[in-house]
């Protein structure tokens, strides 16, 4: 266990709409991850957050939003939803991140997203 | 640009097989850290090892062991004497001044 948890663990849902998944860090992580694990992508970086502001942007659509709370848990947005998002979606945490991306991330469990 | 690559795509071995899983990246930064993650047949990601660009020492965990050569860009994984419970997918991932990039990973049966 890795101490990160993420819920829901499924969700099933319909073309063209909007889901929320969320995500709780390690007890004392401020850094939030999340990525898309897919057949074609692979795993791919989507967006950080740090003690509540975004820090990166990776390969995010125009369609995903993130953010960061103050009690540090972190939601993922996926509106406009297609076939296409059908993945495996993770999110991380790690201590800390002064603009280096050195410390060890540890993964949630996921949340298998299926769009019909 | 990262990348990290992960050659084999699948392996199968026998029970109490060793096997070698390999790992090659490109970076331009001059620090980095090179990881590896499992991820069974259950889903969760499962953190292994960091290993930091100053460090070239192999580690040996148990019946894993690590190999870096900065020289050849690689950062291998070895398993000893296999066990059906190691079957799972294994990535190898680099960071430094960017987030994690994974590779495609390297799906390991191993067979009793």
């Amino acid at each position: 266990d890795s101490g990160v948890t993420q819920t829901p663990k499924h969700l099933i849902t319909a073309t063209g709409q909007r889901v929320t998944l969320r995500c709780s860090p390690r007890s004392g992580d401020l850094s939030v991850y999340w990525y898309q694990q897919s057949l074609d992508q692979g795993l791919q970086f989507l967006i950080q957050y740090y003690n509540g502001e975004e820090r990166a942007k990776g390969n995010i659509l125009e369609r995903f939003s993130a953010q960061q709370f103050p009690d540090l848990h972190s939601e993922l947005n996926l509106s406009s939803l297609e076939l296409g998002d059908s993945a495996l979606y993770f999110c991380a945490s790690s201590v800390v991140s002064a603009g280096r991306y050195t410390d060890t991330q540890y993964f949630g469990p996921g949340t298998r997203l299926t769009v019909l | 640009a990262q990348k990290v690559t992960q050659a084999q795509t699948e392996i199968s071995v026998v029970e109490k097989e060793d096997v070698t899983l390999d790992c090659v990246y490109e970076t331009r930064d001059t620090t980095y850290y090179l990881f590896w993650y499992k991820q069974p047949p259950s889903g969760e990601l499962v953190f292994l090892i960091r290993r930091n660009s100053f460090d070239e020492q192999n580690e040996i965990s148990g019946r894993y062991s690590w190999n870096f050569q900065k020289s050849t860009s690689s950062f291998n994984f070895t398993i000893t004497a296999s066990q059906v419970v190691d079957s799972a997918v294994y990535f190898c991932a680099l960071s430094g001044n960017t987030p994690l990039v994974f590779g495609k990973g390297t799906r390991l049966s191993v067979i009793a």
